[in-house]
């Protein structure tokens, strides 16, 4: 069963950082695309950051570059996502989401499935 | 970047009613678009891929269809487990953006 969990939220102050993890089993990590979507209380699904297989090719959401560093760590079946300077409008639900298919890139593949999610809280 | 519209924004309609969602990209984006259900207090999961192709599991009553620009999420038959936001997701290159959403009631 392919399983997602996330960890690492948590109650930061504006201009604080945070490192969120994503623990992958029941599949080959290493061989798909991973991503991150986060949703603020009450709103909709935000796309954050995607990164390929081997790290080759990562994508962010323009609100999110330059803050935000995508990465894996394939021998540990591990994502990452490391915020920096947050701000309060940061504050959401983080999920990572696994791409549905094998592919050489991110882009051309839907997100399936979904981890639980970790919910971050930007404020002072 | 390509910008994603969803009509209506919510709906509320009977048991066995058919309901139709529409999902707009601001440019032509081929079949690269997903429909993901979100109940409440639950984790977005994937109703259908590249426009039409629904997922293992997921009810017939659930359809998609579009191309381009334009697309449809229809439910044929209105159940009360069907409470929950639709989004739909351009995936064919990032910004991987998703829809607004629709959120689906029983009236």
């Amino acid at each position: 069963e392919v399983q997602l969990e996330e960890s690492g939220g948590g109650l930061v102050k504006p201009g604080g950082s945070l490192r969120l993890s994503c623990a992958a089993s029941g599949f080959m990590f290493s061989s798909y695309s991973m991503n991150w979507v986060r949703q603020a209380p009450g709103k909709g699904l935000e796309w954050v950051s995607s990164i390929s297989s081997g790290s080759s090719y990562i994508y962010y959401a323009d609100s999110m570059k330059g803050r935000f560093t995508i990465s894996r760590d394939n021998a540990k079946n591990s994502l990452y996502l490391q915020m920096n300077s947050l701000r309060a409008e940061d504050t959401a639900v983080y999920y990572c989401a696994r791409t549905g298919r094998i592919a050489a890139r991110p882009d051309g593949v839907w997100f399936d499935p979904w981890g639980q999610g970790t919910l971050v809280t930007v404020s002072s | 970047d390509i910008q994603m519209t969803q009509s209506p924004s919510s709906l509320s309609a009977s048991v066995g009613d058919r309901v139709t969602i529409s999902c707009r990209a601001s440019q032509g984006i081929s079949d690269y678009l997903a429909w993901y259900q979100q109940k409440p207090g639950k984790v977005p999961t994937l109703l259908i891929s590249a426009a039409s192709t629904l997922q293992s599991g997921v009810p017939s009553r659930f359809s998609g269809s579009g191309s381009g620009t334009d697309f449809t999420l229809t439910i044929s038959s209105l159940q009360p487990e069907d409470v929950a936001t639709y989004y739909c997701q351009k995936y064919n290159g990032a910004p991987f953006t998703f829809g607004p959403g629709t959120k689906v009631d029983i009236k």
